[in-house]
């Protein structure tokens, strides 16, 4: 059962600090997503990747946070220093290649980061 | 800019008790309408998508249908576990293929 993996599931850290966030997406699939959630604004798009390439970033506050795909099978999502809004859910979404196929996002479980 | 609106924010059935979830949706045409279920503390999970009004997708007891400005999520004779919040998005044809999401509607079923 082929699943988007990510760690850490929970991060606790003081405002200032790097947090790294990593995923791995499905085998196979050309595309990632990073989301953050939270209870006011909902699911909100930070980074879009294809084929590993950075499409779309608009979402994301460019000063502190910073996706990239090294390789296939992994994506990361820095946030340099670290803010007390940061605190929220941030998921990850991989998504197979379109041609011939449903645009579906499957989503990970998630890391709740919560920055004192 | 692609907007979605999807009523009520909030629902509570009695188990047994059909009922429709609405998403409302304004985009400079559509590719795709998807719906996901998404549980305490997990990622969405995808449930449907729809392409074409008039298109209707149907699994257990859920259907999902699609006009050209918004889509119903049907719920009949609903169960405790099917408590959840129900997201929608909408991908617009062209572009970067990138999904705007609904803040969802919460529903839960008592038994």
């Amino acid at each position: 059962d082929a699943r988007v993996t990510q760690t850490p599931r929970h991060k606790v850290t003081e405002m200032g600090q790097e947090v790294t966030m990593r995923c791995q997406p499905i085998l196979g699939h050309n595309t990632v997503f990073w989301y953050r959630q939270t209870m006011m604004q909902g699911l909100e798009l930070l980074a879009y990747f294809r084929n590993r390439a950075p499409l779309d970033d608009s979402g994301m506050p460019k000063d502190r946070f910073s996706a990239e795909m090294p390789d296939a099978t992994l994506a990361t999502l820095k946030i340099q220093p670290s803010e007390p809004r940061d605190s929220a859910v941030y998921f990850c979404a991989s998504g197979p290649p379109l041609a011939g196929a449903t645009d579906t996002q499957y989503f990970g479980p998630g890391t709740r980061l919560t920055v004192l | 800019e692609d907007q979605v609106t999807q009523s009520p924010e909030a629902l509570r059935l009695q188990e047994g008790e059909s009922s429709s979830l609405n998403c409302s949706y304004t985009v400079s045409g559509l590719r795709g309408l998807f719906w996901y279920r998404q549980d305490p503390g997990k990622g969405p999970e995808f449930l449907f998508t729809l392409y074409s009004a008039g298109e209707e997708k149907e699994k257990e007891r859920l259907k999902a249908t699609l006009t050209k400005k918004e889509s119903f999520l049907h719920i009949t004779a609903p169960k405790p576990e099917d408590s959840a919040t129900y997201l929608c998005a909408v991908q617009a044809r062209g572009g970067s293929y990138i999904p705007t999401f609904g803040r969802g509607t919460s529903l839960i079923v008592h038994p």
